[in-house]
């Protein structure tokens, strides 16, 4: 079946702009998850959204980052007035709810390039 | 909380040598432990989990990881390297709440001919 998919896979943008990274989950995955992957910083937790509960929005690292998740499904991340350090990969995951530890599916990635 | 300190940023083996990438982790709770790979311009691909069923844990392309409580461990194994384990191995932590996972910063595979 269809993987995590995510759109663009890269994109070059100005400092100041705002960008939009999408991410298609695996049907019928309840949970969906963003990552931020950086020279330096390894891979940071973003932000987790579980079925219609209030995402937690705990490892958004300013108010210039935001994410909705429409119809428990498409999720967009979208960076306000973007900085050149959040210049990295931007990966979505998703899982199914379980109580024994939930694999996380991966997309590709979207490689973000802030000039 | 919960995280992971993988040793060793860079890991070199010879074709058919063993692989060994550590992992030790910290939690205050009975973790759930995975190990991801990376291959270059992809995403992650889940190797193996630990999830408090057996301590032995086999996953894919030959690897497998064995959880020890005593020593906080959970370090990845193969017995025989192939070239195209050459990537990027991650170590996670989860408190198996279904809540995001916490990676250790990588350990990069070099497998030489």
């Amino acid at each position: 079946g269809a993987g995590v998919s995510q759109s663009p896979s890269n994109k070059v943008t100005e400092k100041g702009k705002d960008v939009e990274l999408r991410c298609d989950p695996i049907s019928g995955h309840t949970a969906l998850y963003w990552y931020r992957q950086s020279l330096g910083q390894g891979l940071e937790f973003l932000i987790y959204f579980q079925g219609n509960s209030a995402p937690d929005k705990s490892g958004l690292p300013s108010d210039r980052f935001s994410a909705e998740r429409t119809g428990g499904s498409v999720s967009t991340l979208t960076i306000q007035r973007t900085q050149q350090e959040d210049s990295a990969v931007y990966l979505c995951a998703s899982s199914l709810w379980t109580s024994k530890g939930n694999e996380q599916f991966f997309g590709p990635g979207t490689r973000l390039t802030v000039l | 909380a919960q995280s992971v300190t993988q040793l060793g940023s860079h890991v070199s083996v010879s074709e058919g040598a063993l692989v060994l990438l550590r992992c030790n982790y910290s939690s205050s709770v009975p973790p759930y432990l995975f190990w991801y790979v990376q291959y270059p311009n992809q995403g992650l691909q889940l190797l193996l989990k630990y999830t408090s069923a057996a301590t032995l844990v086999k996953g894919i392309n030959g690897f497998e990881a064995e959880f020890k409580k005593s020593e906080t461990s959970f370090h990845l194994t193969k017995p025989s390297a192939h070239m195209s384990d050459a990537a990027e191995y991650f170590c996670a932590v989860s408190d198996g709440s279904g809540y995001a996972l916490n990676f250790g910063k990588g350990t990069s595979l070099l497998v030489t001919p």
